[in-house]
Parts: structure tokens; sequence; C-alpha cells
């Protein structure tokens, strides 16, 4: 079974440039989600999809990012105007139905300038 | 909401010794505990988690706690190995049909020296 997968894997921006970042979940898994992960710090919930619907976005800063999801499988996350604050890795996870795991995917790590 | 406190934040402990990790939580409602190891470049993996009905497993060298009056959980490493240098992440969340959303502690970098 393939695992989820993130592209890119690296990104490198100027402040102010936009960047979007792909996710394909594990097939069949319903819910997804999107964590930012500054370095050295746990990962930290922006959005998470059921299905097409966005569950909770309450931690995803709406004036510059924005996510969807659809169809219900792949998934994008934008950043419009990026700024040094958001150099982090980008971690999209995926979660079957009412099992409990998540798994991760090998992440975007950004760099802005 | 969930918040999940993590100590230590730094470890190194001596191969073949133990290495604990201790991580409490606010929502008393949250009932499933994973805990992630994640090697340098790459992303978290699962390595044991429980549940709320349980208060101790174990997969091998790895045993969990789960004191739920304390709200408190931990992670014990048995007969560490360098092999098991990484940043260690617990993470709380109540599972539900409505969904579910990690909430991570802020991790622990264990290095265990030959």
């Amino acid at each position: 079974e393939a695992g989820v997968t993130q592209s890119p894997r690296y990104a490198v921006l100027q402040e102010g440039q936009a960047v979007s970042f792909w996710c394909d979940p594990i097939s069949g898994h319903d819910t997804l989600y999107w964590y930012q992960q500054p370095r050295d710090q746990g990962p930290q919930l922006l959005v998470y999809f059921r299905d097409e619907a966005v569950i909770d976005n309450s931690q995803l800063p709406s004036d510059r990012f924005s996510a969807v999801r659809p169809k219900g499988t792949n998934s994008t996350l934008k950043i419009q105007s990026a700024k040094q604050g958001d150099t982090a890795t980008y971690l999209c996870a995926s979660r079957q139905g009412n099992q409990d795991t998540q798994y991760f995917g090998p992440g975007t790590r950004l760099l802005v300038l | 909401g969930e918040q999940v406190e993590q100590l230590p934040s730094i470890l190194r402990v001596q191969e073949r010794s133990s290495a604990s990790i201790n991580c409490t939580y606010e929502n008393s409602a949250s009932n499933y505990f994973p805990w992630y190891k994640q090697e340098p470049g790459e992303n978290p993996k699962l390595i044991i988690d429980i549940r709320s009905n349980m208060e101790r497993k174990q997969i091998q060298g790895l045993i969990v706690l789960l004191d739920k009056k304390a709200k408190r959980f931990s992670l014990h490493i048995t007969d560490t190995q360098p092999a098991d240098s990484a940043m260690y992440f617990c993470a709380a969340t109540l599972n539900n049909n409505a969904g579910a959303k990690l909430t991570f502690g802020g991790g622990t970098r264990l290095t265990v020296r030959p």
C-alpha cells in the first residue's frame, strides 16, 4: 500500500511570493490533515478535512493560507504571500474512518528568505 | 481544545540504559495517545499508542503508561540503542465519529551514547 505522498519536497521563496503544496493521501482515507512543523517543535494542526468538507480550520492564518480538497482525495495548501515566519516543514497526514492512526507524508520543507 | 506539555526537551542516556519521557494533557475527554518518532529529515512515524481504556501497553522495548486521573502519560524505552536517537513526540486527541485532531507535545530530543 502506498503511503501519503507530498510535493514538492523542498521550496525556497522570497518574502511575498506564493507557493502551493500538494498532498495525495493513502487510498481510501477519508480524513486529511495539514500540519505546520517549525524546526525543533512539534507539528501544529492548520486544517483538516473529512472527504471534501473542512472540519476545522481555526488555526489556519486565513489572510494568507488556504486549503482545498475538492474531490475528497488530493489536497492543496497554498500560501499567498509568504513571510519568513512561515519557514517550517508542512506535513500532510491521512486517516481512515474511525481508525485511530494518522499516517504522515514526507513533508515539504519551506524556507522563506 | 487541548494542550500537551512534554518533558524533558533534551534527554541523553547511555546505551542499554532506559529513557523516560513524560507528557501531560488538559482535556479529560481525550481518549487516544500516540507516540511518534521522527528522525532528521523524515516524517513522524507512529511507534506505539494507547487508548484511554488501558493503563499500560508494551511493544517489545517500548512501554506506555497512562494515568487518566493525573492526565499524564509516559513513554519508557528500555535497553536503549544508538538507533533510538531521534526526536520523540507525544500527542493527545479525542477520536470520535466527528473526526480527530492531534495535539502534539513540544518534542524530546533523545541521544543514546554508545
